[in-house]
This record gives structure tokens, sequence and C-alpha cells, in this order.
């Protein structure tokens, strides 16, 4: 069946270490995003891609890189994570319709706890 | 980039009322406002949306209205039912991303 994963779905880890959230879909979408979803519900966007090589910065993006090597595949790494970064990680993909309508796909989140 | 604010944080109404939840957004060049409904423990999900050249669009009890002048949109949910219970998010598209409001916290007490 066509969806969105994501693994871990719970990380709990030391401050310091380096640490990738891996996302995979299988809907042959073009679009992928990275969101936070902090406590308070509020989604910050990470970063995004429209496809194989592109990768883009959204507002949170300064203490995380990301890659799409394939179009499927589009892994999330914190190089050392610290207790600011406990949080629910959320990714989606879409179509990448350019100016039309853009449904997001969300995976199930990895929620990820820094002690 | 662009900026969405949303009103109010949480809302509570009684069931069979109506519930109404309102966004702005800065980036005038922005053309596509979607809601997002997330129930607890689940996925966010697209509920309805509304592209620029559109004012108002409905689908059953749920409907979306878009001011571009004044640079915002809102969710109307009529004849409220427990299941309506989540958060609500708004979003509009600047550019190439997808923004997020703060989200609504909506309970329907029966």
């Amino acid at each position: 069946e066509a969806d969105i994963y994501q693994t871990p779905r719970y990380l709990v880890i030391g401050t310091g270490k380096k640490i990738t959230l891996e996302c995979s879909q299988t809907m042959g979408h073009d679009k992928m995003y990275w969101y936070q979803q902090d406590p308070g519900m509020e989604l910050h966007l990470i970063h995004y891609s429209y496809g194989v090589n592109s990768t883009e910065k959204g507002d949170l993006s300064s203490e995380s890189t990301v890659s799409r090597i394939r179009t499927e595949h589009f892994p999330l790494t914190l190089e050392s994570a610290r207790p600011s970064h406990t949080s629910q990680y959320l990714c989606a993909s879409s179509e990448f319709g350019g100016r039309a309508n853009e449904k997001l796909f969300f995976g199930s989140g990895t929620q990820l706890s820094v002690l | 980039g662009e900026n969405v604010e949303q009103h109010p944080s949480t809302l509570s109404v009684q069931e069979g009322d109506s519930a109404v939840i309102k966004c702005t957004y800065s980036d005038s060049a922005s053309n596509y406002f979607p809601w997002y409904k997330q129930e607890l423990g689940k996925r966010p999900q697209l509920i309805i949306d509304i592209r620029s050249n559109v004012g108002e669009k409905k689908d059953q009890r749920i409907a979306v209205t878009l001011n571009k002048t004044a640079k915002h949109f809102s969710l109307h949910i009529t004849e409220t039912q427990p299941e309506d219970s989540a958060v609500y998010f708004c979003a509009a598209r600047g550019g190439w991303d997808m923004r997020f409001g703060a989200g609504t916290r909506l309970t329907v007490k029966p």
C-alpha cells in the first residue's frame, strides 16, 4: 500500500549524539517536507525538497541537514542532539503540482527525546 | 517567508453549535490555503482547501472563506459533533513551501 513511513517511531538519546531520522514514501511524490511539532502543537518547517538533489531550508534548519539522493527517501540528520531538540518530527510528501492544489500526506512521526 | 497566524488557540463549543477558526497570512503572493485536522495521536489530514482565485468553498458541514484583500481565511464547521474534536491547522503556500499556523484545539462537548 502506498504510504509514507518514518523510523524510528520513538527515540531516546543522550546529548551530543548524531542521529538520523528516516523518511520514505512509496507514493511516487516529488516533494517532501520535514516539520517539527512542539508540545504546543505548532508545526515548524525544517527543510523541504522538490525532488532528487534539491533541498531547501525552512525556519529551523540551522541545526540539521537533509539529503535527497533517491525520490522516495528524505532522511533528516541532527549532527549534535540537544535537549532543545526534544520534539515530534513529522515527514510529509506531496505531488509537486506547481501552482495547483498541493495535498500533503504525513508520516506517523518520530518522537525524539534528548536527555 | 510566509507567516501564518491562527486564532483562537483553543475553542470549546456545545454539540450542534458552529465553530469558526481564523487565519491571517503575510505573503500576498500566497495562492493556496489548506486546512488540516489532527486527531489525538494521529497524523494531520487534509480536510478542505481553497485556491486564491476562489472566495468560498464548501464540503458538507465544513466551509472555508478567503479574503485576499485582507489576507485572511477562515474555517467554518456547522452542526459540530464530538468527532470533530481535534487540532485544526491552517496553512498557506507562499512561494514553494507550505507554512502552518499554530493550531486550534477544538473541543465539542456532548
